[in-house]
Order: C-alpha cells, then structure tokens, then sequence
C-alpha cells in the first residue's frame, strides 16, 4: 500500500516570503499522480497543482510550484510571494495510475499560517 | 475548473433520524464519486467508492448500512446516513471525477451535527 508522509504538522511564512511544504511517498509503481490540495478554513478542498510521474519536468501554477524528485520519491511544493489567503491546510496525495481504481492517498496535511 | 456542490452544508438532527446528503458534479460527467469524513484538523478518511449505476464500494470498517450510498445518475451521488447517532457528527466530503480519471474535484463539505 501507498504512503504520503507530510512531516510538517505547522509552518508558519511571513506575507511575501517564501515557504517549501514538504511531502514524501512510498510506493513501488513507476506511473502515478502526485496532487497538493489546499483547504482553508472554509474548509473547501481545492486542487493546488498537479505532477504526472512520467513528466520530468516539475509542475508550476503561478506562485505555486513542485520539486518532483522520482528517484527520492519526494514531492515538495514552494509557495512564492506568500500572501495572507494561502493560510490554509495543505494536503499532498498520491494516486496510481494502475490497476483502474484511481483513488488518492492523502497525507495528514499540514498547516500553514502566513502573517502579515 | 469542475465544480461540484454539496447541500445541505449545515444540518443538526435528532438522534436517531435519518440524513440525506447530495452532491452534484455542475458541468461535468462524474464516473465516480467518493465520500470521505474529516474530523477536526485531521486527513480526509475516504468512506465509499461509488460509480455511476453500480454499488457502492465501502472501505474497511465502514458500515454500509449505516452509510447508504446511491450514484444514480452521472451527475448526482447521495450519501444517506441512517439513525443517526452523536458519533457521527462529522464534516462530510463528496468528490467527483469525471472520464479523465486523474483528477478530484471536490464539493464544499457538509458539517453534520446530530444531538
């Protein structure tokens, strides 16, 4: 079974500054998706940004982006320019792309407060 | 993007009354739905698998007769949660994917409050 592992349970940035959230799986499949989901206090889950397995080349979403190292199994994202609205929990997940089911794992999250 | 919708948002019950939940994919096909439970500042639990015109597929330790399931249409998922009980007050959560299957879209959540 797949693991995600978010070792940060908190992290804190101050508005403009930048910050890495971090997150490490397990898995022994070659072909897979790598998501961050945010949730604010809304508590509304909304897609952040996505990597496929089979893409060197690391996802970016405006402010947002990924440090995709396959080999290290390691899928970090840097927030840049943090502004006030990106306080919310992040939630890395892990979906196979194998064997039809398509279900996503997810971390435990981590929370992130940025201060004025 | 996809959006998907959960009504209620709110509901506080009686113990012991029954809860229906709906969660509706707007502008996109969902093949499969997905039901989780998130209690306060933890993960999402995923409960049941559901896809369009089939049985639900419950995870371990999901009761599915407590939890009844239907995914009626490619729009439209419900979760029913049946005499409800104080412990199952929760933050509910559907999520929708459609035909391109790598991504999850998820509803706005649905906080249950049974007294």
């Amino acid at each position: 079974a797949q693991t995600v592992t978010q070792s940060q349970p908190e992290m804190s940035v101050q508005e403009a500054e930048t910050v890495t959230l971090s997150c490490t799986y397990d898995t022994s499949e070659n072909n897979y998706y790598l998501f961050w989901y945010k949730q604010p206090p809304s508590r509304q889950m909304i897609l952040v940004i996505r990597q496929e397995a089979y893409k060197q080349q690391n996802a970016t979403e405006n402010r947002f982006s990924v440090n995709f190292q396959k080999a290290a199994k390691s899928f970090s994202l840097k927030i840049s320019d943090s502004q006030l609205g990106d306080t919310a929990m992040y939630f890395c997940a892990f979906m196979s792309a194998s064997g039809g089911s398509y279900i996503p794992t997810f971390g435990r999250g981590t929370s992130l407060i940025v201060h004025p | 993007g996809a959006v998907v919708s959960q009504h209620p948002s709110w509901v506080i019950c009686k113990s012991g009354t029954s809860v229906k939940i709906e969660c509706r994919s707007l502008d996109f096909q969902a093949t499969t739905m997905f039901w989780y439970r998130q209690f306060p500042k933890q993960s999402l639990m995923l409960m049941a698998t559901s896809n369009e015109g089939s049985k639900a597929t419950y995870e371990q330790g999901v009761e599915k007769d407590k939890f009844l399931i239907n995914h009626a249409s490619l729009t439209l998922s419900t979760l029913t949660v049946t005499s409800a009980h104080p412990e199952d007050s929760s933050f509910y959560i559907c999520s929708a994917r459609g035909r391109l299957a790598e991504t999850q879209y998820f509803g706005p959540g649905t906080r249950l409050l049974v007294l």
